[in-house]
């Protein structure tokens, strides 16, 4: 089975541009969930989406929007890029939200946006 | 803010040592989880501990967690160069949607 896709793998955008990052989930998972990783830190929580509804967000700006499509499958939205939007985006997916007890978080390979 | 903090930051042993890693976060929690990630690529999901567990062993490694001391340690037996990575302990509050990720302890294990 595919684990969790995710793309462009790399993306190169000035600022105050627009960028969509795509993810789709393992089969059969119905959460998603974005995380920013900023060089040298660990990666910070954004959005929770299950079942095409917003579960969760993290403390983001408005310029960071979100949606799950019918298939699970999500996308990140960064309108307005700033310099320090550059990080490696990781997209989770897992089979329930994350309120639950032991719901084990499966990461994909990241995006990795640059903004200059 | 992140919820976790690691120590130490970076830990540089030989291959066949053992490496402890620390994390300490600040509030209640539901369960520890600890994750790995290789040159900033996606995360993989190690070993989860939950609050009312003490010890947990997979394989090679061992997580031992003290909640009256809002603390974690990860120790990875016997090491070997493939287990240098970036390692990242993740703590989960309970009714939360979201995992809290502290800032990592970067291993380089010297073959």
């Amino acid at each position: 089975d595919a684990g969790v896709t995710q793309s462009p793998t790399h993306l190169i955008k000035t600022r105050g541009q627009h960028v969509t990052l795509r993810c789709s989930p393992i089969s059969g998972h119905k959460s998603v969930s974005w995380y920013q990783q900023v060089l040298g830190q660990g990666p910070q929580f954004i959005f929770q989406y299950y079942e095409k509804e917003e579960r969760g967000r993290g403390n983001f700006p408005d310029r960071f929007s979100a949606r799950q499509f019918p298939n699970y499958s999500s996308e990140l939205n960064v309108n307005a890029l700033l310099l320090g939007d550059s990080a490696l985006y990781l997209c989770a997916s897992s089979l329930q939200p994350s309120g639950i007890s032991y719901n084990e978080q499966f990461f994909g390979p990241g995006t990795r946006l640059t903004v200059l | 803010s992140q919820q976790g903090e690691e120590d130490p930051q970076a830990l540089s042993i030989q291959e066949g040592e053992n490496a402890t890693m620390n994390c300490s976060y600040k509030t209640s929690i539901n369960n520890l989880q600890w994750y790995r990630q290789n040159s900033g690529r996606g995360l993989v999901h190690l070993i989860l501990i939950r609050s009312n567990e003490r010890e947990k062993h997979s394989g090679r490694l061992r997580v031992t967690l003290d909640t009256s001391k809002k603390s974690s340690s990860l120790l990875i037996t016997a090491s070997r160069a493939a287990d240098t990575a970036s390692y990242f302990c993740a703590t989960r509050s309970t009714g939360a949607n979201n995992l809290f990720f502290g800032t990592g302890t970067r291993l380089t294990v010297i073959p």
